[in-house]
């Protein structure tokens, strides 16, 4: 049965710092993994998503790796700001048309 | 831009009560799911459907019921609500082509007393 973990729960770092999100997974044959953003109350956003046969994705300040073999991804965030303040999800997808499991996120929290 | 929309963002019924949640969507998706998600226990799958009429029970079906009679909505039902359906409900609609990215609505967040 496919996990999914993030670690850690919540992370606090200065503003312009740039930082990295884990997610990890127990099964690799996966389709797709998908970052998402989470605002307090509110929905999912999507951020990026990798296809398995890609290595990584980037749109502005964020570039999300995969590393299948390893069940491993990151997220990178450059030049963090506080309004980058957010629950981060990662998510994958098993097969095409499958259900998507997500992991906990990671609560991130940018000091000004 | 692709649009889910929920009918209430925030709802407060009695125990006992038959609660409707409805999920629009306008991008044509095929696939559409309602999840819940509590603190510790982050989003769990309730019900998910891959065409009109057609229903897959996800991990924590029970208490739940889903109709999607059109294609671009997908009721979420709860019978008889119970104070432990408190939670916040998302659903989600995603692409059947392409990329298969996930699109999720603003929630609704369910008092039950």
């Amino acid at each position: 049965k496919q996990e999914v973990t993030q670690i850690p729960a919540a992370l606090s770092v200065p503003e312009g710092e740039n930082l990295v999100l884990n997610c990890s997974f127990t099964d690799s044959a996966i389709y797709n993994l998908q970052w998402f953003r989470q605002d307090p109350g509110k929905g999912l956003t999507s951020l990026l998503l990798i296809q398995s046969s890609q290595r990584e994705q980037t749109s502005g300040r964020l570039n999300a790796s995969l590393d299948k073999s390893s069940g491993r991804s990151t997220l990178y965030i450059a030049a963090s700001q506080p309004g980058d303040s957010a629950t981060y999800l990662c998510a994958v997808e098993m097969n095409r048309d499958d259900k998507i499991i997500f992991g906990k996120g990671t609560r991130l929290h940018i000091l000004p | 831009d692709v649009k889910v929309t929920q009918s209430s963002r925030y709802l407060v019924k009695r125990t006992g009560e038959k609660v409707f949640l409805e999920c629009v969507q306008d991008m044509d998706h095929e696939n559409m799911f309602w999840y819940r998600q509590d603190p510790g226990l982050g989003l769990r799958l309730i019900y998910f459907s891959y065409d009109v009429k057609m229903k897959e029970k996800g991990d924590i079906p029970e208490g739940y019921s889903v109709s999607r009679e059109k294609k671009e909505r997908f009721s979420l039902i709860l019978e008889s609500a119970s104070t432990n359906q408190t939670s916040m409900y998302l659903c989600a609609s995603k692409v059947t082509s392409g990329t298969y990215e996930q699109y999720f609505g603003p929630g609704t967040r369910l008092t039950v007393t």
